[in-house]
């Protein structure tokens, strides 16, 4: 079965420093990955997919997320954190192939000036 | 980027009636939805999948009577809660997939809000 953990239910920083989300992924199969972010009462929002291509992906907003096989992780990452960055992450795995998502526990990221 | 739109975005109903959800895709076909639920804080959980003319497939544990799915055509899927109860009050979301030059992503509405008194 598929899963995925995300180490952290809370991230804060200050704006302008790096931003870290980890998450761990379980597959019995090669896995497509993805990261959202959700605003509050609202859907969610593609940041970055993985799938099986260049193991550095680059999605919107500056963000960027690598792909480590012998680590079994898919961290979210951001040079420079803005406040406009404050919401909720979401780390997401399908099993091979474009399926149903499943979804890790999330991570509320806060940034303080 | 693709749009999935759901109706109503907030709604409030008594104990005992029905409510229903709509899901549609504005600008896409989707053979697929999805439909999760997301408790306060917390993460979303995969309800059922919606396909087109079909039957729904539901996830282990959720009440396929309780909650009727119903994928009419390819842009529109409705989920109904039926004889709500105050725990069905919750963070209803939908997704879809353009099947055309699938990319892989999943569009998601701005989800829907039921309060059950």
């Amino acid at each position: 079965a598929q899963s995925v953990t995300q180490l952290g239910s809370h991230v804060s920083v200050s704006e302008g420093a790096l931003v870290l989300l980890r998450c761990n992924y379980s597959s019995s199969v090669p896995p497509y990955l993805f990261w959202y972010v959700q605003y509050p009462n609202q859907g969610l929002q593609l940041l970055l997919k993985y799938t099986s291509a260049a193991t550095l992906v680059k999605g919107i907003n500056g963000f960027e997320a690598e792909f480590k096989k012998s680590e079994t992780s898919f961290h979210l990452t951001k040079p420079s954190a803005h406040m406009s960055d404050a919401a909720e992450y979401f780390c997401a795995v399908t099993k091979g192939g474009y399926n149903k998502l499943i979804f890790g526990a999330g991570t509320r990221l806060a940034v303080h000036p | 980027g693709a749009v999935v739109s759901q109706h109503p975005s907030r709604v409030i109903c008594k104990s005992g009636t029905s409510v229903k959800i709509e899901c549609r895709s504005l600008d896409f076909q989707a053979t697929t939805m999805f439909w999760y639920r997301q408790f306060p804080k917390q993460s979303l959980m995969l309800m059922a999948t919606s396909n087109e003319g079909s039957k729904a497939t539901y996830e282990q544990g959720v009440e396929k009577d309780k909650f009727l799915i119903n994928h009419a055509s390819l842009t529109l899927s409705t989920l109904t809660v039926t004889s709500a109860h105050p725990e069905d009050s919750s963070f209803y979301i939908c997704s879809a997939r353009d099947q055309t030059g699938d990319t892989g992503e999943l569009f998601f509405g701005e989800g829907s809000r039921l309060t059950v008194l």
